[in-house]
């Protein structure tokens, strides 16, 4: 069965530092890796997807995941915060043979300080 | 622009009444989704359709219901709403075929509350 973990259920960061949230998942075959951002009020927006090759992959919004095969982790970076970043982020996982369906993460809860 | 829009943002309901959420897309998607958002648990997949008519159980089904008549409108029914049904409900969609089928667009969600 397929599996996500974010360890880090809330992170405080100040306005203009680097920010990281970790994601391990347990899949059986090659995974589909997803990031998604859900601010205040709003639906979930996908940030950027991991299907193969490049293992460093960009996003919207300046963010970028790197897929770690060997540690099971697909973790989001950003070099820089802005305020603007608060928000929760989850990380999903599908596969070839799960026609579209994800299971998501616990969620990080970002917070963003002056 | 793209868009998936959900009848309510805020529905407050009492314990046994039959309730109806609403889902709409306009981007011709083959797939769509129902999820429960929970503090702690993330998203958790109640119901799935890949065409009209069609439906699969996700992970959490009990004590849902669902139709889907035409191919832009999904709705989720609580039967019989309890208490332990007070979440937030969002609604996705997605292509039905190729890697496209994985990138899922959401709708605002439906809070809803169950006293």
């Amino acid at each position: 069965a397929q599996s996500v973990t974010q360890p880090d259920i809330h992170i405080t960061v100040s306005e203009g530092a680097s920010l990281e949230l970790r994601c391990n998942y347990s899949y059986g075959a090659t995974p589909y890796l997803f990031w998604y951002v859900q601010s205040p009020g709003q639906g979930l927006q996908l940030l950027l997807k991991y299907f193969s090759g490049d293992t460093l992959v960009q996003g919207i919004k300046g963010f970028e995941a790197e897929f770690k095969r060997s540690q099971s982790s697909f973790n989001l970076r950003k070099p820089s915060v802005h305020w603007s970043d608060a928000a929760e982020y989850f990380c999903a996982v599908g596969g070839p043979n799960s026609w579209g369906k994800l299971q998501f993460g616990a969620g990080t809860q970002v917070v963003v300080t002056p | 622009d793209v868009k998936v829009t959900q009848s309510s943002r805020y529905l407050v309901k009492r314990t046994g009444e039959k309730v109806f959420l609403e889902c709409v897309q306009d981007m011709d998607h083959e797939n769509m989704f129902w999820y429960r958002q929970d503090p702690g648990l993330g998203l958790r997949l109640i119901y799935f359709s890949y065409d009209v008519k069609m439906k699969e159980k996700g992970d959490i089904p009990e004590g849902y219901s669902v139709s889907r008549e035409k191919k832009e409108r999904f709705s989720l029914i609580l039967e019989s709403a309890s208490t332990n049904q007070t979440s937030m409900y969002l609604c996705a969609s997605s292509p039905l075929a190729g890697l496209s089928s994985y990138e899922q667009y959401f709708g605002p969600g439906t809070r809803l509350t169950v006293t």
